[in-house]
């Protein structure tokens, strides 16, 4: 079945280290895109790719890295120099087209201490 | 310029009683509008989308949509609630013409009491 994986499920790390969510699609989709979800926010956009090896910074990128080697992959880094990296991140991916809807992973919930 | 407003945080109601989430919307052009639900812990699930065809758009678990241009407005109903209804609903804008990136409501928490 198609579809998106985040992993791990939960991640814990102590604050100064960076970390890496991974996210990978075989939906043969376009764009990927990453995105932060805190109680009563909503989900704010971190990064989003439309292509391979091109991405750009969404509107919380502060703090992040990402890269996108390959068409189903797209990594997202939490550096130290997020200042509040505890969150439930979520990977979604589509086609494109402003009507294509998002399709998404099931999460990884980070816990920095 | 999009941006997307769910008019209530929670919503509760009884089982087998009718659901209202409210979504009003700002776009400067045409828009895709969707609903999404989430339900603990998991990613979210497309429940309906708008792509300026028909207004009244059906989608999956009894849920349907109404697009008001007039009203800006894309409000989510379903006639009669079930247990298994109680998640997390998130209405979400794109516009054609912008970079068609998505936006986010900040979420309606259903409540379903038996």
């Amino acid at each position: 079945d198609g579809g998106i994986t985040q992993s791990p499920k939960y991640l814990f790390r102590k604050e100064g280290q960076n970390v890496t969510l991974s996210c990978e699609q075989n939906l043969n989709h376009d764009a990927m895109y990453w995105y932060r979800q805190d109680p009563g926010q909503g989900l704010r956009l971190i990064y989003y790719s439309q292509i391979v090896n091109d991405f750009q910074k969404g509107d919380i990128a502060e703090g992040y890295s990402v890269s996108r080697e390959k068409k189903e992959s797209f990594p997202l880094t939490v550096t130290s120099a997020q200042k509040n990296p505890t969150a439930f991140y979520l990977c979604a991916s589509s086609m494109g087209p402003r009507d294509s809807p998002l399709h998404f992973g099931n999460g990884t919930r980070l816990t920095v201490t | 310029a999009q941006s997307v407003t769910q008019l209530d945080s929670h919503v509760s109601v009884s089982e087998g009683t009718p659901v209202l989430l409210r979504c009003n919307y700002s776009s400067s052009y045409s828009p895709s509008l969707f609903w999404y639900v989430q339900h603990p812990n998991k990613g979210l699930q497309l429940l309906l989308k708008y792509t300026s065809a028909a207004t009244l758009v059906k989608g999956i678990n009894g849920f349907e949509a109404e697009f008001k241009k007039s009203e800006t407005s894309f409000h989510l109903t379903k006639p009669s609630a079930h247990m298994s209804d109680a998640a997390e609903y998130f209405c979400v804008v794109s516009e054609t013409g912008g970079s068609y990136i998505p936006t986010f409501g900040r979420g309606t928490s259903l409540i379903v009491h038996p």
